[in-house]
């Protein structure tokens, strides 16, 4: 089972938005709605900002979205924000018995 | 309010083994699966493993098989995960993480501080 794949870098000006893809296959993404990104600062622990391909959690700004399409997942980040400069990981549910969960390799979003 | 706290830094021969403890508050630690997530330095996320507290089944990644052992206590509401054979690859931190929705696997919640493992001789 092979990491998701995540472009390395994205970058933004306040207030444009951006999206960050994560490919997957049929056995993760496209198998299941089980897809959530997380944002990580610097020094920091990840914190869930999409879970379940489209949902929020309480107190995660409606700016940010997510959706599916087949085996890629996307994070949508509008009305880019300084404190949005992070990495972002994708992560997503396998079914297999080797490695029940993936993640992608993560993208660092850079606001201009 | 939620809050999963971990042990402290430590530093560790290649060879030895490490025991990292997660103490979860704020919820009954039964009613969620915890999971580890190891990050090395300067790198991605890595899946580890997935305990049930409530009844100490476990499920780990094909690659850690033989060298990971999670467990629990819980009256001490903590979950713990010991990693044997310590190597330089080893070498990150470790996050324990409250896993939500179909037997715990839809997503991550709520995530421990992290615990920064160095293996070094």
């Amino acid at each position: 089972q092979s990491a998701l794949t995540q472009p390395a870098s994205v970058s933004g000006s306040p207030g444009q938005s951006i999206t960050i893809s994560c490919s997957g296959t049929s056995s993760d993404i496209g198998g299941y709605n089980y897809v959530s990104w997380y944002q990580q600062h610097p020094g920091k622990a990840p914190k869930l900002m999409i879970y379940e391909v489209s949902n929020r959690p309480s107190g995660i700004s409606n700016r940010f979205s997510g959706s599916k399409s087949g085996n890629t997942a996307s994070l949508t980040i509008s009305g880019l924000q300084a404190e949005d400069e992070a990495d972002y990981y994708c992560s997503s549910y396998t079914g297999s018995s080797t490695l029940d969960v993936v993640f992608g390799g993560g993208t660092k979003l850079t606001v201009l | 309010q939620v809050q999963l706290v971990q042990s402290g830094a430590e530093v560790k021969k290649p060879g030895t083994s490490v025991k990292v403890s997660c103490k979860a508050s704020g919820y009954t630690l039964t009613f969620h699966y915890i999971h580890w997530v190891r990050q090395a330095p300067g790198q991605g996320l890595e899946w580890m493993g997935i305990i049930n507290p409530s009844s100490g089944s476990t499920n780990y990644a094909q690659t850690l098989q033989g060298r990971l052992t999670m467990t629990r206590d819980t009256s001490t509401s903590t979950v713990y995960m010991e990693l044997s054979s310590l190597r330089s690859e080893d070498m990150a931190v470790y996050y324990c993480a409250r896993g939500r929705g179909r037997d715990g696997y839809n997503y991550f919640d709520y995530w421990g501080q992290g615990t920064l493992l160095t293996v070094s001789s």
